[in-house]
């Protein structure tokens, strides 16, 4: 089975400060996605990466940067957290790099981060 | 740009039928994808339709209708654990990335 693990379920982090989001992947898959959910929002993707090094902004990239170093491997970071940051952060992966049968993504069981 | 929408939430009894709908708005079009979440769960994957027609897979059934840029979720014999929220997914693109909707929050009763 595909298991993809995030570093934290709960991190409190207060205005300002640097915070990391590590997502681990074991099934080599290619590609890894940050998506933060908000309640009525849904999924909103932040960044996705589609091979070591690369990376890609999705719908709301702005105070997020990403880092894939390692193919299994896909950090989040808020370079200087603020409140309105406050959320449920969710990495997921999937196999291949186009839409297809393929494209289903795994997700993991989510960060929720609180920012005060 | 792209976009989805589904009805924000639906109540349905125990042993009913519920259909909850998706109407897509893309660029190009992959195919529509079906997750579940519970709460304080991940979304998992639920069903893809890439071609027009229903997709069944035991109690859950999914259907697409290109031409009319609509699919929806057919969950038969409701069960308490069936409720959860459901979203609709669409590629974004050629790499991967899947557009969401805001997900249907369906509220099974006893």
């Amino acid at each position: 089975d595909v298991k993809v693990t995030q570093s934290s379920r709960y991190l409190v982090k207060r205005t300002g400060e640097k915070v990391f989001l590590e997502c681990v992947q074991d099934m080599d898959h290619e590609n890894m996605f940050w998506y933060r959910q908000d309640p009525g929002l849904g999924l909103r993707l932040i960044y996705f990466s589609y091979d070591v090094k690369m990376k890609e902004k999705g719908d709301i990239p702005e105070g997020y940067s990403v880092s894939r170093e390692k193919k299994e491997r896909f950090s989040l970071i808020l370079e200087s957290a603020s409140t309105n940051q406050t959320s449920m952060y969710l990495c997921a992966s999937s196999l291949l790099p186009s839409g297809g049968a393929g494209n289903e993504q795994f997700f993991g069981p989510g960060t929720r981060l609180t920012v005060l | 740009g792209q976009s989805l929408e589904q009805p924000s939430e639906v109540t349905a009894v125990e042993g009913a039928i519920v259909q909850i709908n998706c109407t897509y708005q893309t660029s190009g079009f992959y195919g529509l994808s079906w997750y579940q979440q519970h709460d304080g769960g991940a979304p998992t994957f639920l069903s893809y339709n890439a071609l027009d027609g229903l997709e069944e897979t035991g109690r859950f059934s999914s259907f697409l209708s290109r031409s009319d840029s609509y699919g929806y979720l057919l969950l038969q014999e409701l069960q308490m654990k069936d409720s959860a929220s459901y979203f609709c997914a669409v590629p974004g693109g050629s790499q991967g990335n899947l557009i969401f909707g805001k997900g249907t929050k369906l509220s099974v009763k006893p």
